[in-house]
């Protein structure tokens, strides 16, 4: 039972557009949400997050919005750069903290320059 | 800096062998997390540790066990290898209500 859903296992954008990474959930008790980042042979690395009483946190080029109506969240990448390709992991909590997160299985980004 | 420190990269054993993978966080950090990382399935969570010598069951915990002595330390037990354990594992700590630091993993295959 994936409680936490990445349904593009790849995606491919080119450079300097806006790349848009997607994330579903199916547990209404989640309030915390995270985006880790994966280099191939490196561990992942927190990029932003975003707690349920907010629809949108901003970090620089990244952008996390949150719909709970449709338990959907996403991460907006602008513009899309080639230090970028990663896989993006979308994790979930439902303690507003992060123990016990909830993994999505991944997408994996890779920008054309 | 947080360094989260995985005692190897690689591993190669044999089924049946008992298995320690370590870990080392250097951030005085209470919690504690073992995950597997596997294509398809994302990370899943083995076992967790809020303290020292405090343990909790995450979603995939059979096969293996953990041991927290002290507080920047974290085994990962393989009571008794099996191939459906060869996979890409992964330490990571936390302090309370922060985000969780990754290791660079170890890369665990059972002949």
């Amino acid at each position: 039972d994936q409680q936490v859903k990445q349904n593009s296992p790849s995606l491919s954008v080119q450079e300097g557009r806006i790349s848009i990474l997607n994330c579903d959930y199916t547990n209404s008790m989640f309030d915390y949400f995270l985006w880790y980042k994966k280099y191939p042979a490196e561990g992942p690395t927190f990029l932003i997050s975003i707690s349920s009483i907010k629809d949108k946190n901003e970090d620089g080029r990244f952008t996390v919005f949150l719909n709970k109506s449709a338990k959907h969240l996403s991460l907006h990448i602008v513009p899309s750069q080639p230090g970028d390709s990663a896989v993006y992991f979308c994790a979930a909590n439902g303690n507003f903290g992060n123990e016990k997160l909830t993994f999505g299985t991944g997408t994996r980004l890779t920008i054309i320059p | 800096d947080v360094k989260v420190t995985q005692s190897s990269r690689y591993l190669v054993k044999r089924t049946g062998e008992k298995v320690f993978l370590e870990c080392v966080q250097d951030m005085d950090h209470e919690n504690m997390f073992w995950y597997r990382q596997d294509p398809g399935l994302g990370l899943r969570l083995i076992y967790f540790s809020y303290d020292v010598k405090m343990k909790e069951k995450g979603d995939i915990p059979e096969g293996y066990s953990v041991s927290r002595e002290k507080k920047e330390r974290f085994s990962l037990i393989l009571e008794s290898a099996s191939t459906n354990q060869t996979s890409m594992y992964l330490c990571a700590s936390s302090k309370n209500n922060q985000p969780q630091h990754f290791g660079d993993g170890t890369r665990l295959s059972i002949l």
